[in-house]
């Protein structure tokens, strides 16, 4: 299975601000995914992250909110822009194994005053 | 959007019972993974069940799959505190999409 850390693990920012995340992965990886999930909620994509080519968003997430960067196979990081207090969610990067399992880094919480 | 629906909602169950959460899906799929994820941490993954297979265990654990009627199940035998967590269905479409359930919060009480 993959090791995959994030930072920050938790912030407190104040609306209109932005918070860039990062996801760093113990091997090469060709998908990474970066999930949100809001307070109570289920697990909800906002993109897929592929090394060398422009991020693919989910209906309802927009590059100009949510840019991301994948500048190698072992990295990348989410910006959370221009945030209102709707923006507090835990925000979860993901990596898929050669065997398609899923895996899952500890999440940052980020709270929007 | 999600379209895992699980059941039930919230389970509360005595230490030593087993547990059985449920899991239905509405378009084709892959595989349909579990995770387990405690008091708002990262997800871990529990097991992964390709959709040719009927049935999975790992230790403690036992995924039925009935890709007829697009329904799964998880089985935890012998429950115990640490048990006490949110655990959530997911199914890969296609290719890359990996779709949540709503999950379970299952509760163990000692």
């Amino acid at each position: 299975s993959a090791v995959i850390s994030q930072k920050p693990s938790r912030d407190i920012c104040q609306r209109g601000t932005s918070l860039t995340i990062q996801c760093q992965v113990d091997s090469q990886v060709t998908m990474m995914f970066w999930y949100r999930q809001q307070p109570g909620q289920s697990l909800t994509l906002i993109a897929t992250a592929n090394q060398g080519s422009e991020a693919t968003y989910e209906s309802g997430f927009v590059i100009d909110k949510f840019p991301i960067s994948r500048p190698n196979l072992t990295f990348s990081t989410l910006t959370v822009s221009n945030m209102s207090p709707e923006d507090s969610s835990i925000y979860l990067c993901s990596v898929r194994s050669g065997g398609h399992e899923q895996y899952f880094g500890p999440g940052t919480r980020l709270t929007v005053t | 959007s999600q379209q895992g629906e699980e059941d039930p909602q919230a389970l509360s169950i005595q230490e030593g019972e087993n547990a059985t959460m449920n899991c239905s899906y509405k378009t084709s799929i892959n595989n349909l993974q579990w995770y387990r994820q405690n008091s708002g941490r990262g997800l871990v993954h529990l097991i992964l069940i390709r959709s040719n297979e009927r049935e999975k265990h790992s230790g403690r654990l036992r995924v039925t799959l009935d890709t007829s009627k697009k329904s799964s199940s998880l089985l935890i035998t012998a429950s115990r505190a640490a048990d006490t967590a949110s655990y959530f269905c997911a199914t890969l479409q296609g290719a890359q999409k990996l779709v949540f359930g709503q999950g379970t919060r299952l509760t163990i009480n000692p």
